[in-house]
C-alpha cells in the first residue's frame, strides 16, 4: 500500500540553526501538506502546497520557514533559523484531488536546544 | 473562524465495552468532518469522513460517527471496544471553499483512549 515516509524520524539540532525535513508523498498525488504538533497541543495546518506553488499558509508560516518540491518526489519544510517554540512533530500529508483521503506520514519529531 | 472542541482529553474504557468521543465543531456553513486515528509513533490514519448525504457515516476498523447539525456534533462510536484501539483520536473539520484551501483541515486536541483488560 503507497505510504507517504518522512526523514528523519527525529531531528535534533541548536537554536539559530536551519533545518530541512523531507517527505515522500504518494507518487501520484499532487497536493502536499505540512501540519505541526507541538507535545500536549492540536495539530495544526503551516502550509499547502500545489502546482509548485503554495496555495495556502496558516499565520505560523511565516518568514522562517520555506516548502519546496525539488523533483519529483521529495516535499521539504526548511526552518531558516530554529528557534525553541518551534520544536514539535511535524507531519506531512499528500492527496490525490482536493477532497480525497489525506494521508499523513509518521512524523518527524523536531528538538530545538 | 472554523474550530473543534473535543472536551475529553482522556477516555478509558473496559474491553468489549462501548465507545463514544464527542467531537463539537464551529463553522459557518456545511462542514466537511474527519476522524483520525494515531497510535504511539505512527502518523495520522482517517478512520472516517463526512462531506454530505447520510448523516450516519460507516468507517474502518468497526468505528462509525453520526453527523448532528442541531448539536454541531461528530461523535465517533464503537459498539465493542478491542484493546488494539487504545490511541489518540481527532476530529477535524475541512474548508468547504473548492477553489481556496484545498483541504487543509482544523482539528480537535485530541482524546486518549485507553483500554482496559
Amino acid at each position: 500500500e503507497p505510504e507517504v515516509t518522512q526523514t528523519p524520524s527525529h531531528q535534533v539540532t541548536q537554536m539559530g540553526q536551519e533545518v530541512i525535513l523531507r517527505c515522500v508523498p504518494i507518487s501520484n498525488h499532487l497536493y502536499f501538506y505540512w501540519y505541526r504538533q507541538i507535545l500536549g497541543q492540536k495539530v495544526e495546518f503551516l502550509v499547502s502546497f500545489y502546482n509548485n506553488e503554495i496555495s495556502e499558509k496558516s499565520e505560523i508560516f511565516d518568514d522562517q520557514f520555506s516548502v519546496e518540491r525539488p523533483d519529483g518526489s521529495n516535499f521539504t519544510l526548511k526552518i531558516r533559523s530554529t528557534k525553541l517554540e518551534d520544536s514539535a512533530m511535524y507531519f506531512c500529508a499528500s492527496i490525490g484531488t482536493p477532497w480525497g483521503e489525506q494521508f499523513f506520514g509518521p512524523g518527524t519529531r523536531l528538538t530545538v536546544l | 473562524a472554523q474550530s473543534v472542541t473535543q472536551p475529553d482529553i482522556h477516555i478509558t474504557v473496559s474491553e468489549g465495552a462501548s465507545l463514544e468521543l464527542r467531537c463539537n465543531y464551529s463553522y459557518g456553513a456545511t462542514p466537511y468532518l474527519f476522524w483520525y486515528v494515531q497510535s504511539p509513533g505512527q502518523g495520522l490514519q482517517l478512520l472516517l469522513k463526512y462531506f454530505s448525504g447520510d448523516t450516519l457515516v460507516q468507517g474502518i476498523k468497526g468505528f462509525e460517527a453520526e453527523f448532528k447539525r442541531s448539536q454541531s456534533s461528530f461523535n465517533l462510536r464503537k459498539p465493542s471496544v478491542h484493546w488494539s484501539d487504545a490511541a489518540e483520536y481527532f476530529c477535524a473539520v475541512g474548508e468547504s471553499n473548492y477553489g481556496g484551501s484545498q483541504g487543509n483541515l482544523i482539528f480537535g486536541k485530541g482524546t486518549k483512549l485507553s483500554v482496559k483488560p
